[in-house]
């Protein structure tokens, strides 16, 4: 069992939809999670960076962290086309090593 | 300010041959870390740098080794490649409050 899993979809939406991404962890020690977005033929681009539990808002994406039951999420409002790219969630104890899930592609339709 | 620049950008090699990757982090970070990305593992922790020392390692093979300079640049070297080394290797600096900042990776075909 991997230490972080997501779900690789792919999933397709309309503009405009509420999108949501999820990803379950099994190591309790993990205190920072993070969601990137990798556009194709790129780096993963950082976009959002939490500690421990809690929700984190920035523009249209929101953050979720629920450490008791282990559970990573990221919504994206008012969807747009550019938002198409494959997200990936991560965690980690601390300056150690990046644990990431498979990743998920995503499409916004127009 | 400059992002993590990784050059080069696209390398075909061989079976059996060599490779070294560069990596120039952020200016003013410290850490330097290498990562595996391939369709079926995804991305993989190779090993992270940090003042010229190796900090952590990932659970690849001896064949992966790194270094990193006085300048925190880095290079990355993989010997005897093998066709499963196909993958984009991506290098990535640390921030002083631990964020992780990702270049456009190396692009390793090996035939």
């Amino acid at each position: 069992q991997k230490e972080v899993e997501q779900d690789p979809g792919p999933l397709s939406v309309p503009e405009g939809a509420i999108v949501s991404l999820n990803c379950t962890y099994s190591n309790s020690a993990f205190q920072y999670f993070m969601w990137y977005r990798q556009y194709s033929r790129k780096g993963p681009e950082l976009l959002m960076y939490t500690y421990s539990s809690g929700n984190k808002e920035d523009g249209r994406f929101t953050a979720q962290v629920d450490k008791s039951s282990k559970y990573i999420s990221l919504f994206i409002r008012d969807s747009q086309p550019s938002d198409s790219a494959t997200y990936l969630c991560a965690a980690e104890q601390g300056a150690q090593k990046l644990v990431f899930g498979q990743g998920t592609r995503l499409t916004i339709n127009p | 300010k400059a992002g993590v620049t990784q050059t080069p950008r696209y390398l075909i090699k061989t079976r059996g041959q060599q490779v070294t990757l560069s990596c120039s982090p952020i200016s003013g970070h410290r850490s330097v870390s290498w990562y595996q990305q391939t369709p079926g593992q995804g991305l993989q922790f190779l090993f992270e740098y940090f003042s010229e020392t190796q900090r952590n390692k990932g659970n690849f093979p001896g064949r992966f080794s790194g270094r990193q300079f006085s300048n925190s640049r880095s290079e990355m070297n993989v010997s005897t490649l093998e066709l499963g080394d196909s993958a984009l290797y991506l290098c990535a600096s640390r921030t002083a409050n631990e964020k992780l900042f990702f270049g456009s990776g190396t692009q390793l075909s090996v035939l």
